[in-house]
Formats: C-alpha cells, sequence, structure tokens
C-alpha cells in the first residue's frame, strides 16, 4: 500500500463552486500534514500545514484532518479559474528526521469560467 | 527577498555527460532536499541534508552525488550512471525540530533533458 493516496482526477467544478480534494495516507505516515498546489510546468508551493484533528481555514482553503479515518482533504471555496493546477497531499512519517515527507501523486483541478 | 533558487532552469546535456544542478537558499533553513518529478508521478527524494558536511541517501539516489559545504547551498551532481536522468528536478529547504517545522518550500525547479 502506498504511503499517501489521491484521486489523480482530473476533478471538474464550475467557477464558484466549492472543490474537495481528498487524501489518504497509511499508518505510518500520520504525523503532520501539508498541501501543495502545483500548475502546469512549476514547482509546487506550499498552501496549507496541519497537525491536529478537525479544520482549519485560510482565506477560501479549509484543510480538514480526520486521524482517526486516516483522511485529510483540502475544500476550496468560491473556486476560481486560477485555482486550476493540480493538488499534491504530504505527509510526514512518525519517525522523527527531516526525510520523511511523503508525497500523493496529486489531483488535477480544473475550474471552468 | 527570501527563497530558493536553482539554476539553470533548462539543461540540455548528451548521454554519458556528469551534470551539476545549483540550489540556493536564504531562508536560513537547516535541512535541504532534492526530488525529482516524472510526468504522472508523485516527487521523489533523491538526497537530503540537516546540517552542513551531512547528508543522507533518499529513495532513489543511485547516479546522483551532493554536497553540503555550506549552508545556503546544495548542489546536486547527475552522474553518467544514472539511467533515465530526464526529468524536472526541485529543490527544497525546510527548518528543523518543532510543530511549524518540516514545511518544505521549493525553488523553481530545473527541467534536465539528457538526449
Amino acid at each position: 500500500q502506498k504511503e499517501v493516496e489521491q484521486n489523480s482526477g482530473p476533478l471538474s467544478v464550475p467557477e464558484g463552486a466549492i472543490a474537495s480534494l481528498n487524501c489518504t495516507y497509511s499508518d505510518r505516515v500520520s504525523q503532520s500534514f501539508f498541501w501543495y498546489r502545483q500548475y502546469s510546468g512549476k514547482s509546487p508551493e506550499l498552501i496549507m500545514s496541519i497537525y491536529s484533528n478537525g479544520d482549519k481555514e485560510d482565506g477560501r482553503f479549509t484543510a480538514q484532518l480526520n486521524k482517526a479515518s486516516q483522511y485529510v482533504s483540502l475544500l476550496i471555496r468560491d473556486s476560481q479559474p486560477s485555482d486550476s493546477a493540480t493538488y499534491l497531499c504530504a505527509v510526514r512519517g512518525l519517525e522523527t528526521g527531516a526525510n520523511n515527507l511523503f508525497f500523493g501523486t496529486g489531483t488535477r483541478l480544473t475550474v471552468i469560467p | 527577498d527570501g527563497g530558493i533558487t536553482q539554476s539553470p532552469k533548462y539543461l540540455f546535456r548528451k548521454e554519458g555527460q556528469n551534470v551539476t544542478l545549483s540550489c540556493e537558499q536564504n531562508l536560513n533553513h537547516d535541512a535541504m532536499y532534492w526530488y525529482r518529478q516524472d510526468p504522472g508521478q508523485g516527487l521523489r527524494l533523491i538526497y537530503y541534508s540537516q546540517i552542513v558536511n551531512d547528508f543522507q541517501k533518499g529513495d532513489i539516489a543511485e547516479g546522483y552525488s551532493v554536497s553540503r559545504e555550506k549552508k545556503e547551498s546544495f548542489p546536486l551532481t547527475v552522474t553518467s550512471a544514472q539511467k533515465n536522468p530526464t526529468a524536472f528536478y526541485l529543490c527544497a529547504s525546510s527548518s528543523v525540530g518543532g510543530q511549524g517545522s518540516y514545511e518544505q518550500y521549493f525553488g523553481p525547479g530545473t527541467r534536465l533533458t539528457v538526449t
């Protein structure tokens, strides 16, 4: 089983709608959780970090973490065409050390004007 | 401006040649990382370093080498031993320790093409 799994999409939503992106992870990797946005041809950009169960909101973005069910999600409210990108979920493992950040393969989001 | 720079943005090399990719950061981060990204795949860790003069192999270190002589710099050499070097190479850095740490910030990347 892969450490971090995401639906590759593509996920299409109309402008103004809520986009919901999901990520599940294995038991071994369950310390800290991150969402990155990657535009085509560009490098990943960190948009959200979440460390404890529940919701964390930042502007139009809400990250939700449920450790019991081993999933983390990202909600984008009032989706804009500029949100069209691939969203990567990353999870830091239980062991100490700087190396063990596991990335999913990403979900491609398209916001239709 | 604080950030991570990588150079060059695009690099073309002939098979059999070694090539070195540059990565510099002025974020005062202790840890630095190299990843490669192939189409349709996630990021795969090549090497990482938590402190000057020390580095560790990641999941796909074969055919690559690194050095960490300065805190700000973490160059990656792609050697002729790397069987499939054509990829998008990403350098990242993070602080170490504390809950807000381990957030990795990426440079703009180097797209390497070997023919």
